[in-house]
């Protein structure tokens, strides 16, 4: 079965600074897709970055991106220059490249900025 | 906005009550799935159903219930509620693997329900 294990609970940064969030999983299978979702306060779930396991090249969406290390089933966010507006709950969820399969999530990091 | 639609987003009603939450997916998509999120809880994923057949469980109680109908929206049946039923409760939706939209499943804005 697959896991997801974010070892962070909470996390806080200063504006305008970087902050790396950490992510594990656990599969057997080769070919999977990884994501982060952002829960503000709203509680909507926002994809905020994708990443194809066949894809060695890391995603970038604007400020974010991710450190995938396929090898050691890490993938970390990265959150360059930070807003107040990313203050939010992050998740890591994992989807394997089957047909129709659900996302499986990690527990979540709570991230703080403050000014 | 994620092209989920999600009713009602707020419900309140009574223990050993029953009641149903509605989705329409994106349009094309033919995946919808089920999550359910109490206040101190992960996303638990509920059951996915894919052009109208049940695909995959996960942690859904017997006392809950879903379908998706032939014009593939969803219902989500929560029947003889308890107190800690309390949660919201997501609906989601890809598109077909090899479409577009890169095997990424979209959110609603959710359902609140407060079980009093």
């Amino acid at each position: 079965a697959q896991t997801v294990t974010q070892s962070q609970p909470e996390m806080s940064v200063q504006e305008a600074e970087t902050v790396t969030l950490s992510c594990t999983y656990d599969t057997s299978e080769n070919n999977y897709y990884l994501f982060w979702y952002k829960q503000p306060p709203s509680r909507q779930m926002i994809l905020v970055i994708r990443q194809e396991a066949y894809k060695q090249q890391n995603a970038t969406e604007n400020r974010f991106s991710v450190n995938f290390q396929k090898a050691a089933k890490s993938f970390s966010l990265k959150i360059s220059d930070s807003q107040l507006g990313d203050t939010a709950m992050y998740f890591c969820a994992f989807r394997t490249s089957q047909a129709g399969t659900a996302l499986i999530f990690g527990k979540g990091t709570t991230l703080s900025v403050s000014s | 906005d994620s092209g989920v639609t999600q009713t009602p987003k707020h419900l309140i009603t009574a223990t050993g009550q029953r009641v149903t939450l509605r989705c329409s997916p994106r349009s094309g998509d033919l995946s919808v799935y089920w999550y359910q999120q109490s206040l101190d809880q992960g996303l638990q994923f509920l059951i996915q159903y894919y052009n109208g057949e049940e695909r995959a469980k996960g942690n859904i109680l017997e006392r809950f219930s879903a379908q998706q109908f032939p014009d593939l929206h969803s219902e989500l049946n929560l029947s003889s509620l308890e107190l800690g039923d309390s949660a919201l409760y997501f609906c989601a939706s890809s598109a077909p693997f090899g479409g577009t939209g890169k095997n990424t499943i979209y959110f609603g804005e959710g359902s609140w329900l407060t079980v009093v």
